[in-house]
């Protein structure tokens, strides 16, 4: 089955402790990307990639580094997370960037 | 000023009616335009796509497309309680590389 897996679903940390959404899809897409979903402010796009080792910054870089060590994993590293930081995470997918993305379930993080 | 802007409703509409939804953008060069539904609680999935101007049809569901006035709209018929959700317009925008989405107009589709 196709899919955009992310892990974990539901997350409760402190501020400033260093955590990881993981993000793996299974379609061989070449373009993935975050993004954060605010209550009255939408989707935006933190970072995303157009291929292995080719990322770049999207509207709400700030507070968070991404990687592409491999095609199929686009995790999001949030190095010292701080409140503002708690927000509902999509990571998705799309053969390349002009194709519909497909989504993952979602992160949910609550930062304390 | 918004890139990519919707009315956030609720836009509520009878059972069997047609709903209108629409979306404008600032970016001339953009070239796709997608809606996508979104459940309370859920993730955001694909509807429509849309990349030349004019009307695109796939079942209940048309997407228009206007680039010399910067506006996309879906069009769903015969509206069923199960429409009830939010619908995201998204456009690739800034070198096609970054997707930018509106913030959602909320639909409800009353029995």
């Amino acid at each position: 089955e196709a899919q955009v897996t992310q892990n974990p679903r539901y997350l409760i940390t402190v501020t400033g402790k260093k955590l990881t959404v993981t993000c793996s899809q299974n379609m061989n897409h070449e373009y993935m990307s975050w993004y954060r979903q605010d209550p009255g402010l939408g989707l935006r796009q933190i970072y995303y990639s157009m291929n292995v080792e080719v990322t770049d910054k999207g509207d709400v870089p700030e507070g968070y580094k991404v990687s592409r060590k491999e095609k199929r994993n686009f995790p999001l590293i949030l190095e010292s997370p701080s409140p503002n930081q708690t927000s509902l995470y999509f990571c998705a997918s799309s053969p390349v960037e002009y194709q519909p993305q497909h989504f993952g379930d979602g992160t949910r993080l609550s930062i304390l | 000023q918004k890139e990519v802007e919707q009315n956030s409703g609720p836009l509520s509409v009878p059972e069997g009616a047609i709903a209108s939804l629409n979306c404008t953008y600032s970016d001339r060069v953009s070239q796709s335009f997608f809606w996508y539904r979104q459940y309370s609680g859920k993730s955001p999935e694909l509807i429509m796509s849309i990349y030349s101007n004019g009307d695109k049809e796939d079942g209940r569901f048309t997407a228009q497309l206007n680039k010399a006035s910067q506006y996309v709209s879906l069009l769903i018929r015969d509206s069923q309680p199960s429409d009830s959700a939010t619908y995201l317009c998204a456009v690739n925008s800034g070198g096609y590389q970054k997707v930018t989405f509106g913030t959602g107009t909320k639909l409800q589709v009353i029995p």
